[in-house]
């Protein structure tokens, strides 16, 4: 049983799309993570949610929005992709509040490629 | 803002030796967590072992192991007995123990390429 599952795992589409990716964890963690890699296996978080609420907002471009309709789902939608969107988007999960042993649980990733 | 680096690119070991993996970090926090992730060709990122600033004793599991240096702010990986299986990407990564905003993200080094060579 996963715990920490993504669609879809792979994605192609034109520059200028829409798509979004889709997140849900089983492990009843309060807070929800969104990382993407790069192409040099760089990994660099973008946005964290607490209980539906938005906590963490990096630098990134506001064609990215994520929605979190409940505590146990966290999806990503990026709007009019380019050419640099193209990389690997990794899902985590956490426990925060009591009983934190710290580490995130990652997705198996989504690999995003705009031609 | 807390920074982690990983100054091996790439790191090469024969099966059955040993490795080690390097990883420094700036913090000006005294708890936090420190990490080792995984990652092979599959891309799933795998929890090699974990350690708890406060704990003083290293963090063993199986044939990985920690030399942690608190003051030196410096964690690297020890991976005995190498295995095939060991050939991935690691990733050193920091998490603060302060339960707010932004200190909850995990924050990662550039990662090291492990190959492991028979």
């Amino acid at each position: 049983d996963t715990a920490v599952s993504q669609t879809p795992k792979y994605l192609v589409t034109q520059m200028g799309n829409d798509k979004s990716i889709k997140c849900e964890q089983n492990l009843g963690h309060d807070t929800m993570y969104w990382y993407k890699q790069d192409s040099k296996k760089f990994l660099k978080i973008m946005f964290s949610y607490n209980n539906k609420e938005l906590i963490i907002n990096e630098t990134v471009p506001n064609r990215f929005s994520p929605k979190s309709p409940d505590k146990a789902h966290l999806n990503l939608h990026i709007n009019s992709l380019e050419l640099g969107d193209s990389a690997v988007y990794f899902c985590a999960s956490s426990q925060w509040a009591g009983g934190s042993t710290g580490e995130l649980f990652f997705g198996e990733g989504s690999r995003l490629t705009v031609l | 803002a807390q920074t982690v680096t990983q100054s091996q690119p790439e790191m090469s070991v024969q099966e059955a030796e040993t490795v080690t993996l390097s990883c420094t970090y700036d913090t000006s926090e005294s708890d936090y967590y420190l990490f080792w992730y995984k990652q092979p060709p599959s891309r799933q990122m795998i929890l090699v072992i974990r350690q708890e600033a406060y704990k003083q004793q290293n963090a063993t599991e199986n044939r990985f192991s920690v030399n942690f240096q608190k003051a030196a702010k410096s964690f690297s990986l020890k991976i005995s007995d190498s295995q095939l299986g060991d050939a991935a990407m690691y990733f050193c990564a920091y998490r603060s123990l302060i339960n707010t905003g932004t200190a909850s993200k995990l924050t990662f080094g550039t990662g090291t390429r492990l190959q492991v060579t028979l």
